[in-house]
């Protein structure tokens, strides 16, 4: 069976340190794994996506997530937080053998002044 | 390129009343699903449609039906609304139902009182 851990529901930065959001995965079988960002009142839009073709994915905004087999984990980072980043963030996990996308409970990233 | 486009915005309802969420996209994609998310609940998934024709319960189904109408439309209706029903509910579809990026609507918010 797969599942998703979001280590933390809240995490505040200051602008211009270094993000990072934590998520670990279990799955049966080789992953694919997700980061998906909503901001305020709308919908979630992808953030970037592993689907094992390399295990450091880059996305949009400056975003980037590494995966680590023996970590069962797929932590997002962006090196300088921007006000804009405030959001909140899911990683989600899924596969092509049928399983349907099980997504984290989500962190919410708030940036400091 | 419209998406995922679902109505109404903002609803609200009475104890007891009826109403259906209308989403359609225009992506061509085979899988449509009908998410509510709250407050320190991630989102969670009510109800799906893998494909034209077939629907299945999600983790919350409870209150709800749906009908996949064909393959662009795919709509929820709460047939005797509750205010636990209170939530933003998203439409959202994908390629197929495992593996693929699921595109989001912006979201519409139900009241009931």
């Amino acid at each position: 069976a797969q599942s998703v851990t979001q280590l933390g529901s809240h995490v505040s930065v200051s602008e211009g340190a270094l993000v990072l959001l934590r998520c670990n995965y279990s799955s049966s079988v080789p992953p694919y794994l997700f980061w998906y960002v909503q901001y305020p009142n709308q919908g979630l839009q992808l953030l970037l996506k592993y689907t094992s073709a390399a295990t450091l994915v880059k996305g949009i905004n400056g975003f980037e997530a590494e995966f680590k087999k023996s970590e069962t984990s797929f932590h997002l980072t962006k090196p300088s937080a921007h006000m804009s980043d405030a959001a909140e963030y899911f990683c989600a996990v899924s596969d092509t053998g049928g399983f349907k996308t099980i997504f984290g409970a989500g962190t919410r990233l708030f940036v400091k002044a | 390129n419209a998406g995922v486009t679902q109505t109404p915005k903002f609803q609200v309802l009475k104890t007891g009343q009826s109403m259906t969420l209308q989403c359609a996209q225009d992506m061509n994609h085979n899988s449509m699903y009908w998410y509510r998310q709250d407050p320190g609940m991630g989102l969670r998934l009510i109800y799906y449609s893998a494909s034209e024709g077939t629907t299945d319960k999600g983790e919350v189904p409870n209150g709800y039906n749906v009908s996949r109408l064909n393959k662009r439309e795919f709509s929820l209706r709460l047939e005797s609304a509750a205010p636990s029903q209170t939530s933003v509910y998203f439409c959202a579809s994908s390629q197929d139902y495992s593996g693929n990026t699921i595109y989001f609507g912006e979201g519409s918010w139900l009241t009931v009182v």
